[in-house]
């Protein structure tokens, strides 16, 4: 069975631009979450979906985050427009979406923005 | 406030050799779950093992073992017999019951262990 999918692995792009994270969670997993790491702030929850619907958004830094899942098996992370402070590693999870479940991360999407 | 201190920015261990990678925790719930994950320098998210508040024995994974000590709050995790291959960032998360349908985790800094030949 394919793991948390996500793309691209790696983007760079200029500020000022929009930039779209992508994930594909795993099969049957009910929960959805996009985490970014950064060195200075470690590995920080910005959202998660359970059942396709948000239930905790109090992470997402400001508005120029926004976060989509239109059905079951797919996610976005958009970023418009993109601050070189946005720069970090990006993580989508997924999980079964019980109390004891662990979560299942994707590879990542190293985010660069100039 | 922090709910996850991981105090030690990197260990050291010999290979074969056991080693324990500390973390404290703080809530005041009852109820709550306690998660190992080990991130190697290639950047995946590994989950390694998993304590409920409510297990009176503690949680084995093959070499892991997790060290939970419930009135310290404390959940260390246990490697032994470390190998080359454990050189890696650890990560300590915590889940608390709940609030509005919550289920977050909470991870500490990390600890970065580095296994000599």
């Amino acid at each position: 069975d394919a793991g948390v999918i996500q793309s691209p692995r790696h983007e760079v792009t200029e500020m000022g631009q929009e930039v779209t994270l992508r994930c594909k969670p795993i099969s049957g997993h009910n929960s959805l979450f996009w985490y970014r790491q950064t060195m200075m702030r470690g590995l920080e929850l910005l959202i998660y979906f359970n059942n396709n619907v948000p239930i905790d958004d109090s992470g997402m830094p400001e508005d120029r985050f926004s976060a989509k899942m239109p059905n079951a098996s797919f996610s976005t992370l958009k970023i418009q427009p993109s601050e070189p402070r946005d720069s970090a590693v990006y993580f989508c999870a997924s999980s079964l979406g019980t109390s004891i479940d662990e979560q299942y991360f994707g590879p990542g999407t190293r985010l660069t923005v100039t | 406030a922090q709910k996850i201190t991981q105090t030690q920015p990197g260990m050291f261990v010999q290979e074969k050799e056991a080693v324990t990678l500390d973390c404290t925790y703080d809530t005041s719930d009852q109820s709550y779950g306690l998660f190992w994950y080990k991130q190697p320098s290639s950047g995946e998210m590994i989950f390694l093992i998993y304590q409920g508040s409510y297990d009176e024995q503690n949680a084995t994974e093959g070499r892991y073992s997790l060290n939970f000590q419930k009135a310290r709050k404390s959940a260390n995790l246990v490697i032994s017999a470390s190998q080359l291959g454990d050189s890696a960032m650890y990560f300590c998360a915590m889940r608390e019951p709940p609030e509005g349908g919550s289920e977050k985790l909470v991870f500490g800094k990390g600890t970065k262990l580095t296994v000599n030949p």
